[in-house]
This record gives structure tokens, sequence and C-alpha cells, in this order.
């Protein structure tokens, strides 16, 4: 593995489905991030983790939950999917450097229909 | 509230350079990032600021003006690869990012 990988890269899920969405890095970043991505607005943070073993809520966490066991790994969870949950979700992790830059994951496009 | 204000869609061409603005509203400051992201992948990191002035990075430059809550990237020498978004996001008094909508950067020959 090189940086963040997420899976799956793409999901079609009914409506009050539970699902997660798969984030692990290996680069021993500190923080790790959840965005949603909608056309025409930019990255929303739904949860982050400062540290394993904490996480904090971010502007949109409703409907969404995340656990961070250890360093490398911080899934998210869909207990029960809502169309408006159809979006792209981008994982991210940054390492508290002074710039603090923030890596991304490829993406997860997940439709709930 | 927070706010990032920045163009939807700018053209340019092929050669030529590029001013993308972006103007914040935000509680508290602790730097500007610009990211670009080609269609259907990751954003990925361009340029910080911290400190009021020009910061040059090749092709690229981000400027920073804290009093006027504005900055902007300047892309030279455009070529057909910079053909992105571009992402502007601002490090409010929590420290997590608050982010622009992003500017569609289409390059013609």
């Amino acid at each position: 593995i090189a940086g963040i990988t997420q899976a799956p890269t793409s999901q079609i899920l009914a409506a009050g489905r539970r699902m997660t969405l798969r984030c692990t890095q290996d680069m021993r970043h500190n923080a790790m991030y959840w965005y949603r991505q909608d056309l025409g607005l930019g990255l929303r943070l739904i949860h982050y983790s400062n540290t394993a073993g904490t996480t904090g809520k971010g502007e949109v966490p409703d409907g969404y939950s995340v656990s961070r066991a250890n360093t490398d790994d911080f899934p998210l969870t869909l207990a029960s999917a809502v169309p408006s949950q159809t979006s792209v979700y981008f994982c991210a992790s940054s390492d508290s450097s002074s710039v603090d830059e923030q890596f991304f994951g490829p993406g997860t496009r997940l439709t709930v229909l | 509230g927070q706010n990032i204000d920045q163009p939807t869609e700018m053209t340019a061409t092929e050669g030529a350079i590029v001013q993308i603005n972006c103007t914040y509203q935000t509680s508290g400051f602790n730097g500007l990032f610009w990211y670009q992201q080609h269609a259907g992948e990751a954003p990925t990191f361009l340029s910080y600021n911290v400190l009021d002035g020009l910061e040059e990075k090749g092709r690229f430059s981000s400027f920073l003006s804290r009093s006027k809550g504005y900055s902007y990237l300047l892309l030279k020498e455009l070529q057909m690869k910079d053909s992105a978004s571009y992402l502007c996001a601002v490090r409010d008094s929590n420290y997590q990012l608050i982010w622009g909508a992003g500017t569609k950067l289409i390059i013609k020959p």
C-alpha cells in the first residue's frame, strides 16, 4: 500500500441499508478525515480523528459514524442510507507538520436509491 | 458564518497566464491552501500560505493578503494538463479546513 486506499471504488445501495466505507493509510499520519463532495459545493467535513482512539464531528455528521481503533484505519458507516447521502466520499490524512497538508484517497462514489 | 468564494469556471489559452481568485470570511485563520483536482480524481496539494505575500513553486504561485481576506493562485505557461478544478481552503480557528466550491479551469489550444 502506498498512501491512502479506499474501498469500494463505487457502490449502489438501496435506501435503508447499512454501509461501511473503508479507509486505510500507511503513512503513520495521526489525523484522518472523511469528506463528502457534491456538485457545486465545497468539500464538507463529516467526521475527523486527531489521533487513534479519538473522533470528532465535522460540519455534516448526521447519519454517519466513525471509529478509529488504530492509526491506519478510519471506517465510515452509514447506519441507514438515504438518497441525500448520494455523493463522492473522500478520506484524507495529515501528519501534524507545520504545514499539515491533507493527503486524499481516491474516493468512493456512492449512490443511494 | 464561514464562507469561501471563488469563480465557478474560467477559460484560458495554452501558454498563457491565469489568475484564480479566492476571498474568505472565516472564524479565525491558520493558513490557506490551494489544491488541484482533475475530474474523477482526488484533490492534490499545490500550495500553502500563512503569511502575507507571494509563494512561488515552479509555474504556480500563490498570494495571500490576510487583511483583505484574499488569495490568488497564478498559473503560468499553461499546459493542457492544467485543465482541472482548483480548490481554495482556509484552516479556521478549530484547525479544520473550510473549502470553496472550486474553480473549473478550461484550457483551450
